[in-house]
């Protein structure tokens, strides 16, 4: 089925490792997103792209990383995990915000 | 930056009570979009609402945007346990991407 996939679904990391959080999209929506959710925050963006090589910070871009090589993946990357980036993250394409499953993140 | 608040942060109720959510913005909105996120799911896109005074409804869901365009709200009529989970507002911020009210969340007891 067309959509958006994520990996993994689950992930436990120890503080200070590299983590890479994907996404895919069956589509070509030139635009995708990142957020993350936490509790008493809602929904914030991280990044997003405008198309392949064009990607700009939103809300809350400390601490990651994204690169957008081919239009239909946008990982994610945390350079050095920490306890503070423990969230569910959501990647996203536009018209109409259809969201990947998401990808619920542990930093211990 | 754009900012919606959206109110209240929870609300319970019995089943078969009727359940309201507001989103309100300090600044006039071009449109404004409501999702549904159901507990440990993601977000699922409802409804746009794009003209001023715009009434739209979906079987028990009744939505609505303000004259002004700076309000909107989701209206739950004789609520059931499906319609458990967190109501967000939404709306475009520059280049596409969404900005989301912090939610409400939707506890109906049986």
């Amino acid at each position: 089925d067309a959509g958006i996939t994520q990996s993994p679904r689950y992930k436990i990391t120890e503080t200070g490792r590299q983590v890479t959080l994907m996404c895919h999209q069956t589509w070509s929506h030139s635009y995708m997103f990142w957020y993350r959710q936490d509790l008493g925050h809602g929904l914030r963006l991280i990044y997003y792209s405008a198309a392949a090589d064009i990607t700009d910070k939103g809300e809350v871009p400390d601490g990651y990383v994204v690169s957008r090589s081919k239009t239909e993946n946008f990982p994610l990357t945390l350079e050095s995990a920490t306890r503070s980036q423990t969230s569910v993250y959501f990647c996203a394409t536009p018209y109409e915000q259809y969201f990947g499953p998401g990808t619920r993140l542990t930093v211990t | 930056g754009q900012q919606v608040m959206q109110i209240p942060q929870y609300q319970h109720v019995q089943e078969g009570e009727d359940f309201t959510t507001y989103c309100n913005s300090s600044t006039t909105l071009s449109n404004i979009q409501w999702y549904k996120q159901r507990p440990g799911g993601h977000p699922v896109f409802l409804i746009q609402l794009v003209k001023s005074g715009e009434v739209k409804k979906q079987k028990r869901l009744t939505f609505q945007f303000g004259e002004a365009k700076k309000n909107s709200s989701l209206h739950i009529t004789a609520t059931q346990t499906t319609d458990v989970g967190t109501y967000f507002c939404a709306e475009p911020s520059g280049n596409t991407p969404l900005v989301f009210g912090k939610g409400t969340r939707l506890s109906v007891i049986a």
